[in-house]
C-alpha cells in the first residue's frame, strides 16, 4: 500500500527566508501528486499538481513554486516567505482513495 | 467556478444518535466524491468514497450519493465521542484528478 511522507512536521521561518517542503512517496510508481494549503479554520486549497517528473501545474498564483526531480518526490518551494503563506502543507496521491501526508505546519513570523 | 458547500455548524448530537452531514456540488461533471475526518492539527483521513448513486456502506459510515440533486452526505451512527471532529466532503471530475474541498463541517458528539 502507499505512505506519503512529509517533513518536517513543524517549520518556523521568519519573513523573507528561503522554503523547501519535501514530500515522498513509497509504494507506487509515477502516482499523480498534489499540494494543498490550509489556512487556519479553512478549507483546503489545492496549490500544484504533478502527473509526471518535471511536469507541474499550478492552480493559484502566488509566491510558491513546485518541482518533481524525481518520480516519487514532490517539492514546495518559495525564494521568499511572506507571512500569507503560514498555513498547513499536505501532499496528496490519488492512488489507494486519494491520501494525505502528515503535513508541515508552516508559521511565518 | 466549481464549488462545493458545507455547513461549517458546529454540528451537535449525543452519544449513540446518528449524525447527518451533508454536501453539495455545482459541477454535474463530477464522478467521485469522497469524505474525509480531521482532527485538529493533523491530516484529513479518508473516510470513505462513492462514484454511484445510492448508499455505501462501511461500518458505522454510510455514504448517499444523488448525482441528479448533487447532493452527498454522510451518515454516520451510534456517535461516539472520539467522532468529533471537522469532515471535509471533496470532489473530483476525473478518477486520480484533483480534488475541490467543501469548507468542513465541525462535529461535536456529546457523551
Amino acid at each position: 500500500s502507499q505512505t506519503i511522507h512529509q517533513w518536517p512536521a513543524t517549520l518556523v521561518q521568519p519573513v523573507g527566508s528561503p522554503l523547501s517542503l519535501e514530500c515522498t512517496v513509497e509504494g507506487t510508481s509515477n502516482p499523480n501528486l498534489y499540494w494543498y494549503r490550509q489556512a487556519a479554520g479553512r478549507g483546503l486549497q489545492l496549490l500544484f499538481y504533478s502527473v509526471g517528473i518535471g511536469q507541474i501545474s499550478s492552480e493559484v498564483p502566488q509566491n510558491l513554486s513546485a518541482s518533481r526531480p524525481q518520480d516519487r518526490q514532490f517539492i514546495l518551494s518559495s525564494k521568499k516567505l511572506l507571512l500569507s503563506d503560514s498555513g498547513f502543507y499536505l501532499c496528496a496521491s490519488p492512488v489507494g482513495g486519494y491520501t494525505f501526508g502528515s503535513g508541515t505546519r508552516l508559521t511565518v513570523v | 467556478q466549481k464549488e462545493v458547500e458545507q455547513n461549517s455548524g458546529p454540528l451537535s448530537v449525543p452519544e449513540g444518535a446518528i449524525a447527518s452531514l451533508n454536501c453539495t456540488y455545482s459541477d454535474r461533471g463530477s464522478q467521485s466524491f469522497f469524505w474525509y475526518r480531521q482532527y485538529s492539527g493533523k491530516s484529513p483521513e479518508l473516510i470513505m468514497f462513492i462514484y454511484s448513486n445510492g448508499d455505501k456502506e462501511d461500518g458505522r459510515f454510510t455514504a448517499q450519493l444523488n448525482k441528479a440533486s448533487q447532493y452527498v452526505s454522510l451518515l454516520i451512527r451510534d456517535s461516539q465521542p472520539s467522532d468529533s471532529a471537522t469532515y471535509l466532503c471533496a470532489v473530483n471530475e476525473n478518477q486520480g484528478g484533483k480534488l475541490i474541498f467543501g469548507q468542513g463541517t465541525e462535529l461535536s458528539v456529546k457523551p
